[in-house]
């Protein structure tokens, strides 16, 4: 059973292009968070997601940053006119259910330029 | 607003010793709690959930408590060895964290285990 796929691990921005994430969860999980780690900064919770339907993004910036979870395909977290203070780890994790023990992907690591 | 808070931030010991880190978390209304390792520029593993009803949990070298009343739960990791160094997180799945279902995570503890 693979694990939480993530890709690209590392990508690179210019400042005011956009960034695609992409997070395939667990096989048999339909439950993605999205998280960030900032420079010297713990993991802060960005979004929770199933299937087609966004639960909780009270962690999200308000401006900038879209989360999506299709029927087909991954999960993406999109961040449109990146700005340096984007620069940062991404990290998807998948549970099978709402609130049981949740794992984690490598991370895709965003630098803007 | 669940806040957690790890201690020591850095820790460096030689190898064989047993260890204890410390996790603490500011509101006991939490559903589970998860302790992770995590290497240098890698993504997280998790090392043992323990659901709010648990008092512990073991898996191998690793026993983690939890006391959900004081806000406390700590790591042991018996007989260290240098392939234990890495960066432990705590983290905490409460309901009134940043985002409900969401976990709350400290800034974790730098292990480092001298050969």
């Amino acid at each position: 059973n693979a694990g939480v796929m993530q890709n690209p691990r590392h990508l690179v921005r210019r400042r005011g292009q956009e960034a695609r994430l992409r997070c395939s969860p667990m096989k048999g999980h339909s439950h993605v968070y999205w998280y960030r780690q900032l420079p010297e900064e713990g993991l802060k919770f960005m979004v929770y997601l199933q299937k087609e339907n966004i639960i909780d993004e009270s962690g999200m910036p308000k401006e900038r940053f879209s989360a999506e979870f299709p029927k087909e395909g991954p999960s993406i977290l999109r961040i449109q006119q990146v700005v340096r203070g984007d620069s940062a780890a991404y990290f998807c994790a998948s549970s099978p259910s709402p609130r049981a023990e949740q794992y984690f992907g490598p991370g895709t690591r965003l630098t803007v330029t | 607003k669940q806040e957690v808070t790890q201690i020591p931030a850095a820790l460096s010991v030689p190898e064989g010793e047993n260890l204890v880190l410390n996790c603490s978390f500011t509101d006991s209304a939490i559903y589970n709690l998860q302790w992770f390792r995590q290497d240098p520029g890698k993504g997280l593993t998790s090392l043992l959930l323990i659901q709010s009803s648990q008092r512990e949990q073991t898996s191998g070298r690793l026993n983690a408590s939890l006391d959900k009343s004081s806000g406390r739960s700590t790591l042991y990791i018996a007989a260290s060895q240098p392939g234990d160094s890495a960066t432990y997180l705590c983290a905490v799945g409460s309901y009134s964290g940043g985002g409900a279902d969401g976990l709350t995570f400290g800034k974790g503890t730098h292990l480092i285990i001298q050969p």
